[in-house]
């Protein structure tokens, strides 16, 4: 079956370290998402990419880097400079582009807490 | 400025009634709205979508959602709950500034909680 698959599913972080989120999709869609879901807050949008070598920041991205080397890959960096990295982290895809209509598909996401 | 607001942050409900979950919007040029629910620890799972059309449009699990233009709102409805209905609820509208991009505004979540 197709889908989005995150992974770890629980990661600790020490305090100056930068850590890696992993986030992989066989839905051969163009565009994918980074969210940060804190309780109370909704989910806001931490970086989005539209197709390969291309992505740009959202809403909250300080502290925060992405690459998209691959069409299926879309990982997160969460570096030292990120204060306050306790969140539930979530990915998401689309087939992006011209398709405004196009709901997103989450992967399972990623609790991430300070040790 | 473009957002999406949830007013009630717990929606109780006995089982076997019908449930509303209310959304109000505010975006520049058409609205795009969709509706997410979320299990815990779980990623969000699409439930229906308004583009255009019919004001009341139907999805997953039979709920459906009502739209009104006047009252700009996307209001989540279905006829008669289920203990397991029992999630947290997203509704999101599409950013009408994100260009060739679909970004969504998401409001902060309703609890819906369906008592036995």
């Amino acid at each position: 079956d197709g889908g989005i698959t995150q992974s770890p599913k629980y990661l600790f972080r020490k305090e100056g370290q930068n850590v890696t989120l992993s986030c992989e999709q066989n839905l051969n869609h163009d565009a994918m998402y980074w969210y940060r879901q804190d309780p109370g807050q909704g989910l806001r949008l931490i970086y989005y990419s539209q197709i390969v070598n291309d992505f740009q920041k959202g809403d909250i991205a300080e502290g925060y880097s992405v690459s998209r080397e691959k069409k299926e890959s879309f990982p997160l960096t969460v570096t030292s400079a990120q204060k306050n990295p306790t969140a539930f982290y979530l990915c998401a895809s689309n087939r992006g582009g011209g398709a405004k209509n196009q709901p997103q598909h989450f992967g399972d996401g990623t609790r991430l807490s300070i040790l | 400025a473009q957002s999406v607001a949830q007013p009630e942050d717990q929606v109780n409900v006995a089982e076997g009634n019908p449930l509303t979950v209310k959304c109000t919007y505010s975006v520049s040029g058409n609205p795009y709205l969709f509706w997410y629910v979320q299990y815990p620890n779980r990623g969000l799972q699409f439930l229906l979508k308004y583009i255009t059309g019919d004001n009341l449009v139907k999805g997953s699990y039979g709920f459906e959602a009502e739209f009104n233009k006047s009252q700009t709102s996307f209001h989540l409805k279905k006829p008669s709950a289920l203990v397991s209905d029992s999630a947290l609820y997203f509704c999101a509208v599409r950013d009408g500034k994100s260009g060739g991009y679909n970004k969504l505004i998401f409001g902060a979540g309703t609890r819906l909680a369906v008592h036995p």
